[in-house]
């Protein structure tokens, strides 16, 4: 199957940093990929779609200008939590959109990356 | 609006016992319906992918069916490193384009005890 990264897969920082997060398809090109926020024992929550060349599209209820996204090529998309807050702890997955050959269209996701605000 | 709904939220087995998963959709016309599943601490892993009524696939001790109202992942002789969260999942369409944006369910957490 197709496979997916995330780096950094963990990170703690202080208060008030940004962290950027990198998602890279590695065996396909995606110029759509997305990102989602997972909350303890709670399904995913889609945040944005990632499309290569153009602007993010951020699901209602999430601040743009906190979650910026950046897809400047068909395997690379990143997420910059910006002035992070401890509120803003928690996992976040990417995943890539494969569009097959023979009309498949499936996310392939990133293992995740686990942030911690102190 | 596209709705999942899973059941049960959570079930436990010993290892050996089958069961079944079932994942219950409300779309305006289905598209694909994805089985993922999830380990604590990681990314959703791709199971299958099922695109009509009556198509039915298989990964080892899983197999995956489909109806017109809902899909169900069925689990046979199931081991402990079976499990997991288990996730369905429908893409959304609007207006005949679909974005590759997914309706999750809330998953069903499967527990097989040696």
């Amino acid at each position: 199957g197709a496979v997916v990264s995330q780096h950094p897969s963990w990170v703690i920082c202080k208060s008030g940093t940004s962290v950027k997060i990198e998602c890279r398809s590695l065996d396909f090109q995606a110029t759509t990929m997305f990102w989602y926020r997972q909350f303890p024992k709670q399904s995913l929550m889609l945040m944005a779609t990632s499309n290569e060349g153009s602007k993010a599209t951020y699901e209602q209820g999430v601040e743009k200008d906190k979650f910026l996204i950046n897809h400047a090529s068909l395997t690379l998309s990143t997420l910059t939590v910006t002035s992070a807050h401890p509120e803003d702890s928690s996992f976040y997955i990417c995943s890539a959109r494969f569009m097959g050959i023979t009309s498949t269209d499936t996310q392939y996701f990133g293992p995740g990356t686990r942030l911690t605000v102190l | 609006e596209d709705q999942v709904t899973q059941s049960p939220e959570a079930l436990r087995l010993q290892e050996g016992e089958s069961s079944s998963l079932n994942c219950s959709y409300t779309v305006s016309g289905l598209r694909g319906l994805f089985w993922y599943r999830q380990d604590p601490g990681k990314g959703p892993e791709f199971l299958f992918t099922l695109y009509s009524a009556g198509e039915e696939k298989e990964k080892e001790r899983l197999k995956a069916t489909l109806t017109k109202k809902e899909s169900f992942l069925h689990i046979t002789a199931p081991k402990p490193e079976d499990s997991a969260t288990y996730l369905c999942a429908v893409p959304n369409w609007a207006g005949g384009t679909s974005y590759g944006k997914l309706t999750f369910g809330q998953g069903t957490i499967l527990t097989v005890h040696p």
